[in-house]
Formats: C-alpha cells, sequence, structure tokens
C-alpha cells in the first residue's frame, strides 16, 4: 500500500509565478488536509478537503491560495503570484474516514520563492 | 481553540539512555486525540504515537510511551534506550473531534543524541 505521494519534492519558482503542488492520498483514504511548516516552526493547517469538497479552509490565506480535491485525480494546492514569504515545506495528509485515527503524512514539497 | 506547548526548543541525552519530551496542550473539547510526530533532517513527518482523551492506559509504541496526565493537560513523550537515530524533531499535535479534523501543532523540540 503506497503512502501519501507528493509532488513535485522541491519547486523553485520566482516572484510572480504561479506554484502547483500535487497530493494523491494513501489508498482508500477520502480525507485530504494541507499544512505549511515555515523554517523552524511546527505545521499549521491550511485546510481539510474530501472529494469534490472544501470542508474547512479557515487556515488558507484569503488570497492567492487555493485548493481542490477532484472526483479523479490527485488534490492541488495553488498558490498565485508567489512571494518570498510563500516559501516553505507544504505538507499533505490523508486519513480514512473513521475520524480517529492519525494522519499520514506525505514527504512534503519544499518550495522556495526566488 | 486549540493550543499544543512544547517548552523545551533543543534537549540533548546520551546513547542509551530514556529522555522526556514535554508537551502541554489547551482544549475545551472533552473528546480529542493527541499525537507525536518524529520529523528527521530528511523532512518527512514520521507518526510515533496516539493517545485518545478518553483512553485509561497510556499508550506505548515499542521504544515511545506517552506520559497522559489528563488534569494537568499534558502529554509528555518517553524515548527509552535512545539511538543515534533517534536525533530529529519531535512534534506534539492534537485533534479536538469536536473542531474539525485538523490537526494543531507545537513548536517542536529539537533532540540530539549523544554517542
Amino acid at each position: 500500500n503506497a503512502g501519501v505521494m507528493q509532488n513535485p519534492r522541491h519547486l523553485v519558482r520566482r516572484r510572480g509565478q504561479e506554484a502547483r503542488l500535487r497530493c494523491s492520498p494513501m489508498k482508500g483514504h477520502s480525507h485530504v488536509y494541507w499544512y505549511r511548516q515555515l523554517p523552524e516552526e511546527g505545521l499549521k493547517f491550511m485546510v481539510y478537503l474530501q472529494k469534490e469538497n472544501i470542508i474547512d479552509e479557515s487556515g488558507m490565506p484569503k488570497e492567492r491560495f487555493s485548493a481542490e480535491f477532484p472526483k479523479e485525480g490527485p488534490s492541488i494546492l495553488r498558490i498565485q503570484q508567489v512571494v518570498r514569504g510563500d516559501s516553505a515545506a507544504y505538507f499533505c495528509a490523508s486519513s480514512p474516514q473513521q475520524l480517529r485515527n492519525e494522519q499520514f503524512f506525505g514527504p512534503g514539497t519544499r518550495l522556495t520563492v526566488l | 481553540a486549540q493550543k499544543i506547548t512544547q517548552t523545551q526548543p533543543g534537549m540533548f541525552v546520551q546513547e542509551k539512555e530514556a529522555v522526556t519530551l514535554d508537551c502541554t496542550y489547551d482544549t475545551s473539547d472533552p473528546s480529542y486525540g493527541l499525537f507525536w510526530y518524529k520529523q528527521p533532517s530528511s523532512g518527512e513527518m514520521i507518526f510515533l504515537i496516539y493517545q485518545g482523551s478518553y483512553d485509561q492506559q497510556n499508550a506505548t509504541e515499542g521504544r515511545y510511551s506517552l506520559n497522559f496526565q489528563k488534569a494537568r493537560k499534558s502529554a509528555n513523550l518517553v524515548i527509552s534506550a535512545s539511538q543515534l537515530g533517534d536525533s530529529a524533531m519531535y512534534f506534539c499535535a492534537m485533534r479536538a473531534y469536536n473542531a474539525g479534523n485538523m490537526l494543531t501543532f507545537g513548536g517542536g523540540t529539537r533532540l540530539m543524541v549523544k554517542p
């Protein structure tokens, strides 16, 4: 059973460009979460999605950030017009329908904005 | 709102000794779960151990145990017989089940194991 997959592992963008981060949850998992980790800090929740639905986006910045989890394909975290402050590690996690299980994390995407 | 506090930014431990990493939490939700994750220098997040708020016994997983003191709102991680490979960042996290499915993380503790 493959784990949570994220790609790319490293992404370099110039200011003003768009960044697209992909996450494929574990097989059988229908819940996806995105977290951001700034250097030397803990992870901060961004958004929680189920297939075709955003359940909780309370941690998402109001502008430039969006997320989706389509019926087919991976979940996408999209950052438009990136700025240097967006440089961080972005982690995706997934969990099965049972609410009390731990979340399984992907390896993360390290975004660097030049 | 949920809050996790890890007061030890960095710790040293001698190889083969036990070490305790502190974690305190705050929530008004009576139903919650507590988690510990390890983040080695390679960056991935590795799940270590889970404790539910209604669990009567402290959780154990191999060399990891969680010292759960509900009245004090603490969930300390104990690592027995430390190994060099235990050197990493350790994050305590919680999920309050009536407040959504997201995890709230502490700021982490960097553990360094000395040979």
